[in-house]
């Protein structure tokens, strides 16, 4: 199993310039995640997926955000127009359904942002 | 707002010693605890769950939970130097509600 395969793993990109982050979850798994690590703020929930439709989005932190999983082995996360602040490193993890310990998530290797 | 505390550390043991994370949060209603180990500049690792009050082992990590107390903590037998890295406690409501993270406890063993 590859685990879960984020790209790009590293961008560097200009402030006001579309950024778009890939993820392709573990074969099987229903449910997939999108997560901000920073040093000030930690880990972050952004929005997370159920089977291609998205459940909560209460953690996207503003309308340059949006997220899509056209299907069961690709999300997207754009941010546009990208600004400093959003520097970070964008984490995908995806996670089966089924009984004790199914709630763990699988993390990718994640995409380390910057924006200038 | 639901919160996860972590202490933010250094936590520095010498090698052999026993480790002792902990880790409190805020929602009475969390199911499920859980414990991520991160490398410097790599992806968290699920470590262990733990669902019952009480004690889970596994090899050298022992999880506590209290949820009276609201407290759950991770104990790490025999430290070695590879034991080295950020350890995030996480929490949910259960099934697949929304995780929280808490920010991290840097452990540092000392050989």
């Amino acid at each position: 199993d590859a685990g879960v395969i984020q790209s790009p793993r590293h961008e560097v990109t200009e402030m006001g310039q579309e950024v778009t982050l890939r993820c392709k979850p573990i074969s099987g798994h229903d449910y997939l995640f999108w997560y901000r690590q920073t040093m000030m703020r930690g880990l972050e929930l952004l929005i997370y997926f159920n089977n291609n439709v998205p459940i909560d989005d209460s953690g996207m932190p503003e309308d340059r955000f949006s997220a899509k999983m056209p299907n069961a082995s690709f999300s997207t996360l754009k941010i546009q127009p990208s600004e400093p602040r959003d520097s970070a490193v964008y984490f995908c993890a995806s996670s089966p359904l089924g009984t004790e310990g199914a709630d763990t998530q699988y993390f990718g290797p994640g995409t380390r942002l910057t924006v200038l | 707002q639901k919160e996860v505390e972590q202490n933010s550390g250094p936590l520095s043991v010498p090698e052999g010693a026993i480790a002792s994370l902990n880790c409190t949060y805020s929602d009475r209603g969390s199911q499920s605890f859980f414990w991520y180990r991160q490398y410097s500049g790599k992806s968290p690792e699920l470590i262990m769950f733990i669902y019952s009050n009480g004690d889970k082992e596994d090899g050298r990590f022992t999880a506590q939970l209290n949820k009276a107390s609201q407290y759950v903590s991770l104990l790490i037998r025999d430290s070695q130097p590879s034991d080295s890295a950020t350890y995030l406690c996480a929490v949910t409501d259960g099934g697949y509600q929304k995780v929280t993270f808490g920010t991290g406890t840097k452990l540092q063993v000392i050989p």
